[in-house]
């Protein structure tokens, strides 16, 4: 049963449109939200990350926004890179645990020049 | 600085075998992490060390096992090796355990099963 759904497997976008992927759960439990990219032949990079405490949090040219009562997470990219594309995976950690990370299964997304 | 650092970087072995992957950490950071990532799909957390304790197990059988060093390094190992434990395996370090701390990933070992 999975507990962090990335519905869309792949997002193709403009360079320097908007992207947006989206990412959902199920678990109330859930209490902290990361963005990680992964490119090929490397490990997930961290991008960013949210508090339940919070709806939304910036950094340069991310952002996160978290809807606690939709269980959806979403992370805009504005202007999209051609370095961007990559696979994009959300993920979050539960208030009873300390560093385990549940993944959802990743968006790819492709940045076209 | 370094990063996290993974070895082999590939590996093939038949089904039945045993096989260990190793992760050497950021310097200074005292916790290392261990995720299988099958092709399509998320990394799955297995194992969580922090100070040489195991702080987390994922849902993996007992085949799987880890241990973490007194220099924080970490070792995983799997015994009797199925078809289906073919995957990227990724290992994950932060400074601490808390959820403030940013893992930060190795590049991950290939395994192939045949």
């Amino acid at each position: 049963d999975q507990q962090v759904k990335q519905n869309s497997p792949s997002l193709s976008v403009q360079e320097g449109r908007i992207s947006i992927l989206n990412c959902d759960y199920t678990n109330s439990m859930f209490d902290y939200f990361l963005w990680y990219k992964k490119y090929p032949a490397e490990g997930p990079t961290f991008l960013i990350s949210i508090s339940s405490i919070k709806d939304k949090n910036e950094d340069g040219r991310f952002t996160v926004f978290l809807n606690k009562s939709a269980k959806h997470l979403s992370l805009h990219i504005v202007p999209s890179q051609p370095g961007d594309s990559a696979v994009y995976f959300c993920a979050v950690i539960s208030s009873g645990s300390a560093r385990q990370l549940t993944f959802g299964s990743g968006t790819q997304l492709t940045v076209l020049p | 600085d370094a990063g996290v650092t993974q070895s082999p970087t590939h590996l093939i072995k038949t089904r039945g075998q045993h096989v260990t992957l190793r992760c050497s950490p950021i310097s200074g950071h005292k916790s290392v992490s261990w995720y299988q990532q099958v092709l399509g799909q998320g990394p799955q957390f297995i194992f969580q060390y922090y100070e040489k304790e195991e702080r987390g197990r994922g849902n993996f059988p007992d085949r799987f096992s880890a241990r973490q060093f007194p220099n924080y390094s970490s070792e995983l190992n799997v015994n009797a090796l199925l078809l289906g434990d073919s995957a990227l395996y990724l290992c994950a370090s932060s400074q601490g355990q808390g959820k403030g701390n940013e893992q930060f990933f190795g590049p991950g070992t290939r395994l192939t099963v045949l």
